[in-house]
């Protein structure tokens, strides 16, 4: 099956620092998505891109589907950025939505 | 407020015992899943429904089955728990598309 690595696995900032996260995947996709798990578990939904750029707010997403990475970039980070964030995908074969994901990005925003 | 409701969140189990996981979405949507979470390991999916009526083996199901009761509600049922299934699982639906994953809050489960 499709395989999904997320870099950097750990990362620590600044309150107002920018960060950029990466999302590798092996095979073409029809179906991309970021998301962000807060301190308290819960999953929300940041980003559907399998290709192509968006902006919501401080973040932005870039997919280049041909190159097979997707990047977050998040701008003026605040302390509740903070959470892991997940990135997943569905190989171009697939018919249900079924998403793979990486083992995400463990993100830490200090004050 | 719509979304995806699981029930129960916490639930400690004896090796052993069985019990059933409860989710149920209002947004009309006709894909629904159950992944797991453990650490380190992202979100790996169990079963999943791609529209009511039918269910499908995602990449771990041993010693799970699911039942997808009406369009709103899908269930995780685990027979005969073990300690391997100790973990946060979570119910997410979709439509599809743009529209992206909605999910649950998660139970957090334990069995000793």
């Amino acid at each position: 099956g499709i395989q999904v690595e997320q870099s950097p696995p750990d990362l620590i900032l600044q309150e107002g620092a920018n960060s950029t996260l990466r999302c590798n995947f092996s095979d073409s996709v029809n179906n991309l998505q970021w998301f962000h798990q807060n301190p308290w578990g819960q999953l929300i939904n940041l980003f559907y891109i399998p290709s192509g750029t968006k902006q919501n707010g401080r973040l932005s997403a870039t997919t280049v589907a041909t190159e097979r990475y997707s990047l977050l970039y998040i701008s003026s980070s605040q302390t509740t950025d903070s959470g892991v964030y997940f990135c997943a995908v569905e190989g171009s074969g697939g018919s249900n939505y079924k998403l793979t994901f990486g083992k995400g990005t463990l993100l830490t925003v200090n004050p | 407020n719509a979304g995806v409701t699981q029930t129960p969140k916490f639930q400690v189990l004896k090796t052993g015992q069985s019990m059933t996981l409860q989710c149920a979405q209002d947004m009309n949507h006709n894909s629904m899943y159950w992944y797991r979470q453990d650490p380190g390991m992202g979100l790996r999916l169990i079963y999943y429904s791609a529209s009511e009526g039918t269910t499908d083996k995602g990449e771990v199901p041993n010693g799970y089955n699911v039942s997808r009761l009406n369009k709103r509600e899908f269930s995780l049922r685990l027979e005969s728990a073990a300690p391997s299934q100790t973990s946060v699982y979570f119910c997410a639906s979709t439509t599809g598309g743009i529209y992206g994953y909605t999910f649950g809050s998660g139970t957090r489960l334990t069995v000793v």
